[in-house]
């Protein structure tokens, strides 16, 4: 593993079915984020966690949760999925958290792509 | 409300230079990021600007103007794997970070 793993690369869901997509990263870093990116629009940061043991919620949480239960995993749960979730996921950390008065420059994952019928 | 805007697409010639401007309004101002992404692939960090003036950084240039609320990014010698979304973010008095929609950047030879 070298930076940030997204599982799966990609996935078509049907809607009212759970989906958990997957984040782990080898950099140590502290804090990490998800994002949705649609067309159009700018990345929409769904949660984030500054440390580990700690959520915070982002621009769009509904019907999203995470956890945060060691450094390095991340996962993103989606309990009963509708097709508005459709969107490519990605995962993103950093060295410092969202507080950081500084370049808090992100590494991000591959993306996962969803797609909910 | 917050708002980071940016042309949605342009075009340049392999060898030439072209500037990305991206103006923004957002609840304070404590830096503004500029990002790569190649289609299908996730965004890279290309430079950071928290004071007003020019950073250059080999081929790349960005600039800040904070009392205009504006920044460019300048690419010179364009090459064809230059071709890609170029994304602007802004992080507010909050830190968090706001992103424009990001310009489309397509390379001709």
């Amino acid at each position: 593993i070298a930076g940030i793993t997204q599982a799966p690369t990609s996935q078509i869901l049907a809607a009212g079915r759970r989906m958990t997509l997957r984040c782990t990263q080898d950099m140590r870093h502290n804090a990490m984020y998800w994002y949705r990116q649609d067309l159009g629009l700018g990345l929409r940061l769904i949660h984030y966690s500054n440390t580990a043991g700690t959520t915070g919620k982002g621009e769009v949480p509904d019907g999203y949760s995470v956890s945060r239960a060691n450094t390095d995993d991340f996962p993103l749960t989606l309990a009963s999925a509708v097709p508005s979730q459709t969107s490519v996921y990605f995962c993103a950390s950093s060295d410092s958290g969202q507080s950081y008065s500084g370049a808090n420059v992100l590494t991000f994952g591959a993306g996962s792509r969803l797609t909910v019928l | 409300g917050q708002n980071i805007d940016q042309p949605t697409e342009m075009t340049a010639t392999e060898g030439a230079i072209v500037q990305i401007n991206c103006t923004y309004q957002t609840s304070g101002f404590n830096g503004l990021f500029w990002y790569q992404q190649h289609a299908g692939e996730a965004p890279t960090f290309l430079s950071y600007n928290v004071l007003d003036g020019l950073e250059e950084k080999g081929r790349f240039s960005s600039f800040l103007s904070r009392s205009k609320g504006y920044s460019y990014l300048l690419l010179k010698e364009l090459q064809m794997k230059d071709s890609a979304s170029y994304l602007c973010a802004v992080q507010d008095s909050n830190y968090q970070l706001i992103w424009g929609a990001g310009t489309k950047l397509i390379i001709k030879p």
